[in-house]
């Protein structure tokens, strides 16, 4: 089993609102990660989260805050986005296989920021 | 200079070709090297990885790897319209934490 789970799928925000992105793995793996994508561009890592703590911060603006309240589960708290913001975030985990890590996706979710 | 590099697309091939994507990389200490399909609106889809020099089979995809040029590929053999997508390299280049992903190669099959 490879699942990893994201929700909302779809989200709207106004420039003011706070909402929260959640992400779930069930699979044991130890790293998680977010990533923002924009169309035709590769996922671009925001954060990593290493045993539950935060291991890396692609100098990511303070308006997106990751939590990573157990090994299963992974948030990023919103405030204050940019229209500049609306892309796809994509939640990942990874684990070690025999010869190395191997990193699977979660579904994203579609944020606009209007 | 880019990290992962990738042919630039669109790449077309007919149905029943073979389809040949690239991808190169630029820290020699890198260990895993991975390939991912992502259809339009959808989220990139683990199809291949391979951690030695040499090829690796998966049904209709063989993935080759050669760290001594820093290069690796995948080809898709039987190029059917399903496998109409785009091709995101990616190379873990630190401690199993980072990975790095390249431009991708957007790929259409002609029926």
């Amino acid at each position: 089993d490879t699942e990893v789970t994201q929700t909302p799928k779809h989200l709207v925000m106004g420039m003011t609102n706070k909402k929260s992105l959640k992400c779930e793995q069930h699979m044991g793996h130890r790293a998680m990660y977010w990533y923002k994508q924009k169309a035709k561009k590769p996922p671009e890592l925001m954060f990593v989260y290493s045993y539950e703590k935060l291991s890396i911060n692609e100098s990511v603006p303070s308006r997106f805050s990751p939590e990573c309240p157990n090994s299963s589960l992974l948030n990023l708290h919103l405030h204050a986005l940019q229209p500049e913001d609306s892309a796809l975030y994509l939640c990942a985990s990874s684990q070690e296989a025999r010869d190395g890590y191997e990193q699977y996706f979660g579904p994203g979710t579609r944020l606009t920021v209007t | 200079q880019k990290e992962v590099e990738q042919n630039s697309g669109p790449l077309s091939v007919p149905e029943g070709a073979i389809a040949s994507l690239n991808c190169t990389y630029s820290d020699r200490v890198s260990q895993s090297f991975f390939w991912y399909r992502q259809y339009s609106g959808k989220s990139p889809e683990l199809i291949m990885s391979i951690y030695s020099n040499g090829d690796k089979e998966d049904g209709r995809f063989t993935a080759q790897l050669n760290k001594a040029s820093q290069y690796v590929s995948l080809l898709i053999r039987d190029s059917q319209p399903s496998d109409s997508a785009t091709y995101l390299c990616a190379v873990n280049m630190r401690y199993g934490q980072n990975f790095v992903f390249g431009p991708g190669t957007r790929l259409s099959v002609l029926p």
